[in-house]
């Protein structure tokens, strides 16, 4: 049972747009900042976003990300068959004194 | 070009203590935070620990009696120590630079058995 919680798969079309979600509590999510991660089949996760909607150099602008409260979510647009692979939100806990993860979304691009 | 590589055994006996080294090139490990994350066959991320570069540590409650991790600056490593373990403990275990959530390079991951 993970701290945050993800759909377990959400699916669109090529080209189209997704939206993921992740919902946690006051002491995550709703007191620090939401990183995303992706990772695609039989490789290491890799850091999408951080701080909520800070891209790291060389992802791009095709995905975003936002916070309100105490749930973030990751949009993608103009989705292509490579971004098919599992999201995962991520945030410190102040009451666990942990990172928390969601439990990651599978994309699937039709 | 930074690049971390994960190395140790891939199968470890109950209640014996698995070691993992992390070597890291194109940066040197005491300018940054490091962490170990695992991720259990089939299933999410698990953030075991990080070593931050002032030397605080700060673990996973629920693994924080069994596991230890530090930093051989003269290899330039990242080292993690787990002890008693068990067939829970099997995992893809990454390290990867950076602390709290964010977390903005990986190793490639090593996958531990652990089975008699």
């Amino acid at each position: 049972q993970s701290v945050l919680t993800q759909p377990p798969s959400v699916s669109a079309a090529t080209g189209q747009k997704v939206t993921i979600s992740c919902s946690g509590s006051g002491s995550n999510i709703g007191n620090d900042y939401v990183s995303w991660y992706q990772q695609l089949p039989g490789a290491a996760p890799k850091l999408l976003l951080y701080e909520n909607d800070q891209r790291p150099s060389g992802i791009p602008a095709r995905f975003s990300g936002s916070k309100s409260g105490m749930s973030a979510t990751l949009d993608i647009t103009g989705l292509q068959t490579g971004d098919e692979a599992d999201y995962y939100c991520g945030a410190w806990d102040t009451s666990l004194r942990s990172v928390v993860f969601g439990g990651g979304t599978r994309l699937t691009v039709l | 070009q930074v690049q971390l590589q994960e190395s140790g055994p891939g199968l470890v006996k109950p209640s014996e203590t698995l070691s993992l080294t992390c070597s890291v090139s194109g940066a040197s490990v005491s300018n940054y935070h490091w962490s170990w994350i695992r991720q259990p066959p089939g299933k999410g991320l698990e953030w075991i620990a990080y070593l931050t570069r002032s030397g605080d540590t700060i673990y996973n409650p629920s693994l924080s009696s069994r596991v230890a991790i530090s930093l051989d600056t003269s290899k330039n490593q990242v080292s993690l120590k787990m002890t008693s373990v068990t067939a829970a403990d099997t995992a893809m275990y990454y390290c990867a630079r950076g602390a709290v959530a964010i977390l903005n390079y990986w190793g490639q991951g090593i996958l531990v058995t652990v089975s008699s």
